[in-house]
């Protein structure tokens, strides 16, 4: 069974203060694992897909790195707006539903 | 339309009632995935359609629940004799393909009282 891991469960900041949220997973047969940012009240909103070991991808002050085990979201001089609930989830290769982890709520305070 | 748009934004319901919720998913989307989102939980798998077909309907709790899509466009999510644990935000999603990225709706919110 496919299984996702995020840490910490919430996390808070300083504006400027960087720091990594980390997603830990279990899957047969990586095809993708994918990082979405979801606001109260609204569904999530994609970020990045990583499909291979050693893959990292950028947006704004965000980074996603991807080993075989787990990935990273590292956030650079957060700022408030980047405060949110961030999930994990990943894609095995033989199926299309995503498994999702339980997300980071992460607070940025000004 | 411009992006996935999901009907009624909330629904409170009295419980043993039947419910229906709709989604319209981004034009040309072929994949469309319907989610469970409960309170402080992560999101669970419900159904997917590729086209008007399901090819993977395992994550529908019970029998209680089935969904239908048509003209592989809109898609309904029927909830019969809702129960109390029935209570979540649902979620739907439309993709290009199974391989794209998925974007959502803002949700139902459905409260069975």
């Amino acid at each position: 069974e496919d299984q996702v891991t995020q840490s910490p469960e919430a996390l808070r900041l300083q504006e400027g203060e960087s720091s990594s949220l980390n997603c830990s997973y279990t899957v047969s047969g990586l095809r993708g694992l994918f990082w979405y940012r979801q606001d109260p009240g609204k569904g999530p909103e994609f970020l990045f897909t990583l499909y291979s070991a050693g893959e990292e991808k950028e947006k704004e002050r965000l980074k996603a790195t991807l080993t075989k085990k787990e990935s990273f979201l590292h956030i650079t001089a957060p700022k408030p707006e980047d405060s949110a609930t961030y999930l994990c989830a990943v894609q095995r290769g033989s199926g299309s539903r995503l498994t999702f982890g339980e997300g980071t709520q992460l607070t940025v305070n000004p | 339309g411009a992006g996935v748009s999901q009907s009624p934004s909330n629904k409170v319901t009295e419980k043993g009632k039947d419910v229906e919720l709709r989604c319209d998913p981004i034009s040309g989307h072929t994949a469309l995935y319907w989610y469970r989102q409960s309170l402080g939980q992560g999101l669970e798998f419900l159904i997917y359609f590729q086209g008007n077909s399901a090819p993977d309907k395992s994550g529908l709790p019970s029998d209680r629940f089935s969904a239908e899509r048509t003209g592989g466009s809109v898609s309904t999510l029927t909830i019969q004799r809702t129960q109390q644990e029935d209570s979540a935000v649902y979620l739907c999603a439309s993709s290009l393909d199974r391989s794209s990225g998925y974007t959502f709706g803002s949700g139902t919110r459905l409260t069975v009282v």
